[in-house]
């Protein structure tokens, strides 16, 4: 989606790799989300950040962490990459909360083997 | 916290013919609902929203939604689909906890177009 790139798009890891995924947006939008997908689980949220150096967990922040250090960036990152973690992660940007909804970025598929 | 609901995982159905798209919320109160499309190896793209106002919301793609407050439904409808409309569909709700919105997702329901 224009404004919104996460990379990698694809991704191999071992197990008990610390793996980084990255969302950069380009519209200066002050939230930030990143959900994983799974088959039969739809979308959950793993991280949220409302601004530049705030963030908070969402309901499976279990095994992973997340930094914002600008505006356009948010890192998650996987500190010990393991099977059940193989997943799509989706970033996504809101401008403001609530009735804006969101935009979301093409998605990183990662595989933990 | 909300909570929502696609009663169909999974929905064929013929070209040309009408097509309902089932979702449930968890709470009567003040809500924005909104519904997503992802058509394959893409992201999420936003096809409409309920904020306030008229309880019929039309989307892009010819897609519509009806917001049903007593039965907390807002099932997603297409009069007549076509073979591009195969993708998954995932409704959506704002969720306000601690002071802070997120949007919490269904499961999804993945359309079949078969001519």
């Amino acid at each position: 989606d224009a404004g919104i790139t996460q990379s990698p798009r694809h991704k191999v890891t071992e197990t008990g790799t610390p793996v980084t995924l990255r969302c950069h947006q380009t519209e200066n939008h002050r939230y930030m989300y990143w959900y994983r997908q799974d088959p039969g689980h739809g979308l959950r949220l793993i991280h949220y950040s409302y601004g530049v150096k705030d963030t908070d967990k969402g309901e499976v922040s279990d095994g992973y962490s997340v930094s914002r250090s600008k505006t356009e960036d948010f890192l998650l990152t996987l500190e010990s990459a393991t099977s059940s973690q193989t997943s799509v992660y989706f970033c996504a940007i809101s401008e403001r909360q609530g009735a804006y909804g969101y935009t979301f970025g093409s998605g990183t598929r990662l595989t933990v083997v | 916290a909300q909570s929502v609901t696609q009663l169909d995982s999974q929905v064929p159905v013929f070209e040309e013919a009408p097509v309902e798209l089932r979702c449930n919320y968890s709470s009567s109160v003040s809500v924005y609902l909104f519904w997503y499309v992802q058509y394959p190896n893409q992201g999420l793209q936003l096809l409409l929203k309920y904020l306030s106002g008229s309880t019929l919301v039309k989307g892009i793609n010819g897609f519509e939604a009806e917001f049903n407050k007593s039965q907390t439904s807002f099932h997603l409808r297409k009069p007549s689909v076509h073979i591009s409309d195969t993708a998954e569909y995932f409704c959506a709700v704002s969720d306000q906890q601690g002071g802070s919105e997120k949007l919490v997702f269904g499961k999804g329901t993945k359309l079949t177009v078969n001519p």
